[in-house]
C-alpha cells in the first residue's frame, strides 16, 4: 500500500535547529516535496528531492534517500514565523503522477 | 497574494442543499486539482483534470461531482452531503509539462460546513 509517516507534533526555541523526518512506502517513485502551511492558510512549496541528496534554500534545506524510502526538512535559525505544518507528499510515477501527502507534522517554535 | 483563488472562503449548508466550489487560477497552468484536508488527515486527493480532461477520479462519492470548463476554472457541485464530508476543500493547479518540478500551488481553500 501507499503509506507516508512524519512525527505528528513537534516543538522547539526561536534561533534553534529542528529536523522533520518523513518516511515513504509507495508503488512508484517520482519526487519528494515538503510544503509549509500556516493555520487558515494555503499549503506553500518548500522543496523538492527527485535525486539522493540534500538540497539547500535559505533556513530550509530538505535530503532524501530513496534506498531508504527516507526524506527530511532542516529548518534552521528558527523563527516564531515557522511555527506552521509541514506536509511531505511523495510523486507517484504510476498513473498520473499523483501527489500522496503525509497527515503533517505541526511544529510550534517557542521563545 | 495566490495565484489560485478560491470562493466562497466559508460554506454552511444542509444536507439536502445544493451548493457550488469555485476556483480559478491566474498561472497559465494545465492541471487542476481538487483536494479534501480533514482534521489529523492527510489531503486527499479528490480529482484532477489535465488539459481540461478528468484524468483521476479516487472513488470520491457521486455526491461530488466536479465541472472544468477551461483550463482556467474547477468547480466543485456539490448535493445531498453528510456531515462526515464536512472540511477543507483545497484548489491546486500545476504545469506539467516536460522539465518542470510539477509542484502544486494551492488556493486557501473552502471551508465546508455540512449541518
Amino acid at each position: 500500500g501507499q503509506n507516508i509517516d512524519q512525527p505528528t507534533e513537534m516543538t522547539a526555541t526561536e534561533g534553534a535547529i529542528v529536523q522533520i523526518n518523513c518516511t515513504y512506502q509507495t508503488s512508484g517513485f517520482n519526487g519528494l516535496f515538503w510544503y509549509q502551511q500556516h493555520a487558515g492558510e494555503a499549503p506553500t512549496f518548500l522543496s523538492y528531492n527527485v535525486l539522493d541528496g540534500l538540497e539547500e534554500k535559505g533556513r530550509f534545506s530538505s535530503f532524501l534517500s530513496r534506498s531508504k524510502g527516507y526524506s527530511y526538512l532542516l529548518l534552521k535559525e528558527l523563527q516564531m514565523k515557522d511555527s506552521a505544518s509541514y506536509l511531505c507528499a511523495v510523486r507517484d510515477a504510476v498513473g498520473t503522477d499523483k501527489l500522496i501527502f503525509g497527515t503533517g507534522t505541526r511544529l510550534q517554535v517557542f521563545p | 497574494e495566490t495565484g489560485v483563488t478560491q470562493t466562497p472562503r466559508h460554506l454552511v449548508m444542509g444536507m439536502t442543499n445544493k451548493k457550488s466550489l469555485k476556483c480559478e487560477q491566474h498561472l497559465g497552468h494545465n492541471a487542476m486539482y481538487w483536494y479534501k484536508q480533514s482534521a489529523k488527515k492527510p489531503l486527499e486527493l479528490m480529482f484532477v483534470y489535465s488539459l481540461e480532461e478528468r484524468v483521476e477520479n479516487n472513488s470520491v462519492p457521486s455526491r461530488f461531482s466536479p465541472e472544468c470548463p477551461n483550463s482556467s476554472h474547477l468547480f466543485l457541485h456539490l448535493h445531498t452531503l453528510q456531515p462526515e464530508d464536512s472540511a477543507l476543500y483545497l484548489c491546486a493547479s500545476s504545469d506539467e509539462g516536460v522539465g518542470g518540478t510539477g509542484e502544486l500551488f494551492f488556493g486557501e481553500g473552502s471551508r465546508l460546513t455540512v449541518l
